[in-house]
């Protein structure tokens, strides 16, 4: 069974940092490209980010580049995404997924931005 | 970006009855390929998006038939042929046809 269990969220000041992981298991993660995409009532479903397979291409949305890194650890399969710089609208759930297909996702990753 | 607009955004259907969402992108989702590129996702309350379609038509594994996924280059639909409770909950459109790929904003369906 394939599973991604993600960990990492949790509640922030303004301009604070936080890092997600997503742990995967039930697949050879060095096979997939991954992508984060986020998740909040004002901006609905919002694709952030993919890393390919050795973790040497990345590409981010405009919204969040220069302020959130991807990076993977394909020894501990494990992919992670740092949130700098944070901001209120950045409160979300963040979930990681396989990308392009989309077909495997983690629970989610609930992140606050908040003073 | 690639808009995606969904139709209606709230549902409300009757048990056994038929059930329509329509999706409409701002640019064709035809990739040099010859592919469109467009999948459909069911979200129930308190869970992760799941895909229930694949470019276009394909229904995932496990998918009930009374899914189906149709429409050509920026229109496109979703059908249950007869709704069931487990299908309540809010379904997505999603093109990756286009760099970012974006998403609908989701259309609710419940049960009248």
């Amino acid at each position: 069974e394939v599973q991604l269990v993600q960990s990492g969220g949790g509640w922030v000041q303004p301009g604070g940092s936080l890092r997600l992981s997503c742990t995967v298991s039930g697949l050879t993660f060095s096979n997939y490209w991954m992508t984060w995409v986020r998740q909040s009532p004002g901006r609905g479903l919002e694709f952030l980010a993919n890393i390919n397979q050795d973790g040497s291409e990345k590409n981010f949305v405009d919204s969040v580049k220069g302020r959130f890194t991807v990076s993977r650890d394909n020894i501990k399969n494990s992919l992670y995404l740092q949130l700098n710089s944070l901001r209120a609208e950045d409160t979300a759930v963040y979930y990681c997924a396989n990308y392009p297909q989309w077909y495997f996702w983690g629970q989610g990753s609930l992140v606050t931005v908040s003073s | 970006d690639v808009v995606m607009t969904q139709s209606p955004l709230s549902l409300p259907v009757t048990l056994g009855q038929p059930a329509s969402i329509s999706c409409r992108s701002s640019q064709s989702l035809v990739y040099s390929d010859g592919n469109t590129y467009l999948n459909w996702f069911q979200q129930r309350p308190g869970q992760s998006p799941r895909r229930l379609i694949f470019k276009l038509s394909n229904r995932d594994s496990g998918v009930p038939d009374r899914f189906s996924g149709s429409g050509s280059g920026s229109d496109f639909t979703l059908k249950i042929s007869r709704v069931e409770a487990e299908d309540v909950g809010v379904y997505y459109c999603m093109q990756g046809t286009h760099w970012p790929n974006t998403f609908g904003q989701g259309t609710k369906l419940e049960i009248k």
